[in-house]
């Protein structure tokens, strides 16, 4: 069964400063998706790295998948404080799409 | 392209009734799966749906069930409900269960 393992839970960072989220999962994963959720609202797709050496970046936020590692990362560079959230992992095995319980990201003026 | 929609967005219930969420998908996407999210333990699948079929179920009780109609549309049911039911039900819609997923908004569920 995949488990899917996000650390550091919560982050408090400065803004303009660099970070990493981690993400690991247990067994094979199909392909391994980043969230994005703010306070009381839904989910909102960031990435979907499909292969091993993937590599995805949006502004700020860039995603990578190592699957030999089982480990995906979100990096965070020179943080704004629009970028305080949750962020989810979450992997697909046998149809099904199990999360990781979210990196809370604070984020101080 | 309209988003993925969920009625309603709050409903408020008591122990022992039973409720029925509805979500309906972008249009085109084929399936739609069911998520339950509470504070203590997070996001967790609940089933998925597609062309009519579930194809996949997580680990809840017999109580929560669902179905999709021709149309795509979804609903989830819980029956006898418990304290413990009370949370966000999120439905998410993609062209087939391997593609990105988009989310609706999602309904507050508050058992009293």
């Amino acid at each position: 069964e995949l488990k899917v393992e996000q650390n550091p839970l919560f982050l408090s960072m400065q803004e303009g400063k660099n970070y990493t989220i981690y993400c690991n999962y247990s067994t094979t994963s199909d392909r391994l998706y980043w969230y994005r959720q703010d306070p009381g609202k839904s989910l909102e797709s960031l990435f979907v790295l499909l292969s091993n050496g993937a590599v995805k970046q949006e502004g700020r936020l860039m995603a990578s998948l190592d699957t030999k590692a089982r480990l995906s990362t979100l990096h965070i560079t020179a943080a704004v404080h629009d970028l305080s959230a949750t962020y989810f992992c979450a992997g697909n095995r046998d149809d099904k799409i199990i999360f990781g319980k979210g990196t809370r990201l604070h984020i101080l003026p | 392209k309209a988003g993925v929609t969920q009625t309603p967005r709050y409903l408020i219930k008591t122990r022992g009734q039973q409720v029925t969420l509805s979500c309906s998908p972008i249009s085109g996407h084929r399936s739609v799966s069911w998520y339950q999210q509470t504070p203590g333990q997070g996001l967790q699948f609940l089933f998925e749906y597609f062309s009519e079929t579930q194809r996949n179920k997580g680990n809840f009780p017999g109580r929560f069930s669902g179905r999709q109609f021709s149309n795509s549309r979804s609903e989830m049911n819980v029956s006898t409900l418990e304290l413990g039911d009370s949370a966000l039900y999120l439905c998410a819609s993609s062209l087939t269960s391997y593609n990105e997923q988009f989310f609706g908004p999602g309904t507050r569920l508050t058992v009293l």
